[in-house]
């Protein structure tokens, strides 16, 4: 289940189920999206972007889906594995000299 | 061939004093960048360089001094550190500006 503690919200799943993870980005300009994971005492690291012509797109087992009526950005890993906890951040850009922002984060916890 | 790397990974220091912080990309990458993060993971850009020239500036004290040598470096001065500076930061770099950027491995700064 999905809840929201002190500091991070967090996503709990059990190993090989889907997971879901939510952004609700602020600016209706955006026209640019990218996904990161950063694991404990790393940097964070691209996984999947998306333009703004797009509503979805798929990697190697996470799929994006933008939804730029509701300002919604949403991060589907298949199967998840107990590699993929981690903190997901979405990031949102403003195309010019504007500079990505990320959104607060969201810790996956996966359940062996 | 790490493609960011920055060094050092850990800083401990008394307020006042003044650090640096260095970071190199190989990736060719003409893009570099400052990112801060809080306690609470929160990413937040400080400065970004294209082609050694500043970018951007997001309002940051004028204590932190970016400097570029080149287009591959992007080294990071504080002067007269304070409490409010201890955080973890991220240099990144990208081939095109703002869009799909790597990061490196984070320096965790703790002022004493």
């Amino acid at each position: 289940g999905e809840s929201v503690g002190l500091h991070l919200p967090t996503l709990s799943v059990q190993e090989g189920d889907n997971s879901i993870i939510n952004c609700a980005y602020s600016n209706s300009a955006s026209d640019y999206f990218i996904w990161y994971k950063q694991e404990s005492g790393k940097g964070p690291q691209f996984i999947i972007d998306i333009r703004s012509n797009m509503d979805k797109r798929q990697g190697q087992r996470v799929t994006v889906l933008l939804n730029k009526t509701v300002k919604h950005l949403s991060l589907q890993i298949a199967a998840t594995q107990p590699g993929d906890s981690a903190v997901y951040f979405c990031a949102e850009l403003n195309s010019g000299n504007t500079p990505l922002v990320f959104g607060k984060g969201t810790r996956l916890s996966v359940i062996a | 061939d790490t493609a960011v790397s920055q060094t050092p990974k850990y800083l401990v220091t008394q307020m006042g004093n003044d650090k640096s912080i260095k970071c190199e990309q190989n990736l060719g990458h003409d893009t570099m960048y400052w990112y801060k993060q809080d306690s609470k993971k929160f990413l937040k850009i400080m400065f970004s360089y294209n082609n050694k020239e500043l970018i951007i500036n997001e309002t940051v004290p004028n204590r932190f001094s970016p400097k570029s040598p080149d287009k591959a470096h992007l080294n990071l001065h504080i002067n007269s550190l304070e409490l409010g500076d201890s955080a973890v930061y991220f240099c990144a770099s990208s081939q095109v500006s703002n869009e799909k950027l790597f990061f490196g491995s984070g320096t965790q700064l703790s002022v004493l």
